[in-house]
């Protein structure tokens, strides 16, 4: 079967830099994305990586490593409207997009 | 503004009851999709829409019957549904189906099934 893994949880402080990984299994490879869920609100489209290597975008940087179906999001100088949870899809062989669960960034002063 | 919206944002309904979901994008998007979202569990896909007509239905129950009827109109239909059913349902938009390009979404309807 196809799954997604990203942590459930996590908390950073204020100011600090987190990464949130995300590992896949799928029927294939065309894209992963990274999106910003805030609570009660829609996702938002953050990030997209379909070649290997680092995509930089300010604070906020996302990594992927095909061979190890492997991605991490990397948000640096963590400001408290980062809180939120942050979602992982690859879309697949099919192009349909396989979800994970979401992580809940939790920061703190 | 993301450029799709939702309506209601918040629902209650009894399992005898019927209504309906509506979902609006004002992007010129082709294809759009219904999702649900329940606590700590993966997005699932619903219904998919491409230049107006019905190309996936991912094993959804028959209490749940979607509708486009144009390209940026789209609706869900709820008859008899179970307290199980209770979920965010997202819908979303995208200038074509299965391809590279990122999804819009709407903020979603909060669903509460009584």
């Amino acid at each position: 079967g196809q799954n997604i893994d990203q942590p459930t949880e996590m908390t950073a402080t204020e100011g600090a830099i987190v990464q949130i990984n995300c590992t896949y299994q799928t029927s294939g490879f065309n894209g992963l994305f990274w999106y910003q869920q805030h609570a009660g609100e829609a996702p938002t489209f953050l990030s997209y990586n379909v070649l290997d290597g680092l995509e930089e975008k300010g604070r906020f940087s996302s990594f992927l490593s095909r061979s190890k179906g492997y991605s991490y999001l990397l948000l640096k100088e963590l400001q408290m409207k980062d809180s939120a949870s942050y979602l992982c899809a690859v879309r697949d062989s099919n192009y349909q997009l396989i979800w994970g669960a979401g992580t809940k960034l939790i920061i703190k002063p | 503004e993301t450029g799709v919206t939702q309506t209601p944002r918040h629902l209650v309904m009894g399992m005898t009851n019927k209504k309906s979901l509506k979902c609006e994008q004002h992007l010129g998007h082709n294809a759009m999709y219904w999702y649900k979202q329940s606590a700590k569990k993966p997005l699932e896909l619903m219904f998919v829409y491409s230049l107006e007509e019905r190309v996936e239905n991912n094993s959804v129950p028959s209490r749940f019957s979607p509708e486009c009827p144009n390209s940026s109109h789209l609706f869900l239909h709820l008859h008899t549904l179970q307290p199980e059913d209770s979920a965010l349902y997202l819908c979303a938009s995208s200038p074509v189906q299965d391809s590279s390009y990122e999804q819009y979404f709407g903020p979603g309807t909060r669903l509460t099934v009584t």
